[in-house]
């Protein structure tokens, strides 16, 4: 089946830097790849869409200077949580879009700002 | 926006036995996508069935299955023979056809298995 790896599964930032989270498909392209945050025992909080050669799409309520997403290639999405303040502790993942009906999702990154 | 609503934050089920795990959405769209997805503690996504609302057929995989009602709007998970991995958080999903690419899933329900 096809395969998305994120990277890295778990970071633990101090609080002030930035992180770069990566979400590659491994065996596909995607044009379209979902960037999620999921708190504890929670449900997936779509941040930003993520389409290839363009800005990518952020929810209501999600700070685009905050979590910068890049879409460099059909292959893969960055998203960098800069200036990360604990609060911006989470557990965020990827899915990439195959076709309509197949969303594949990444392993997901626990980040940790202290 | 869509919204998808799962009203069984936990359910549990004996081993061997089978459990039905509920899901209703709010659409007017007549053609979309319905998925449940498997979230194990590992927090890894994982497909478990999908369902194309134009077919009236309902979908299958192995032990899994769904009940849709297409007018009722609900979208049930049923699970026979449960086994010990099937203990996770299953979370119901809605895709349009239509307009955008994004995935409205449900608060998810927390499934035991008991052995």
């Amino acid at each position: 089946g096809a395969v998305v790896s994120q990277h890295p599964s778990r970071v633990i930032c101090k609080s002030g830097t930035s992180v770069k989270i990566e979400c590659r498909s491994l065996d596909f392209q995607a044009t379209t790849m979902f960037w999620y945050r999921q708190f504890p025992k929670q449900s997936l909080m779509l941040m930003a869409t993520s389409n290839e050669g363009s800005k990518a799409t952020y929810e209501q309520g999600v700070e685009k200077d905050k979590f910068l997403i890049n879409h460099a290639s059909l292959t893969l999405s960055t998203l960098t949580v800069t200036s990360a303040h604990p609060e911006d502790s989470s557990f965020y993942i990827c899915s990439a879009l195959r076709v309509a009906t197949e969303a594949f999702f990444g392993q997901g990154t626990r980040l940790t700002v202290v | 926006a869509q919204t998808v609503t799962q009203s069984q934050p936990e359910m549990s089920v004996q081993e061997a036995e089978t459990v039905t795990l509920s899901c209703t959405y709010d659409t007017s769209e007549s053609d979309y996508y319905l998925f449940w997805y498997k979230q194990p503690p590992s927090r890894q996504m994982i497909l478990v069935i999908r369902q194309e609302a134009y077919k009236q057929q309902n979908a299958t995989e192995n032990r899994f299955s769904v009940n849709f009602q297409k007018a009722a709007k609900s979208f049930s998970l049923k699970i026979s023979d449960s086994q010990l991995g099937d203990a996770a958080m299953y979370f119901c999903a809605y895709r349009s056809a239509y307009t955008g690419n994004q995935f409205y899933f449900g608060t998810g329900t927390s499934l035991t298995v008991i052995p």
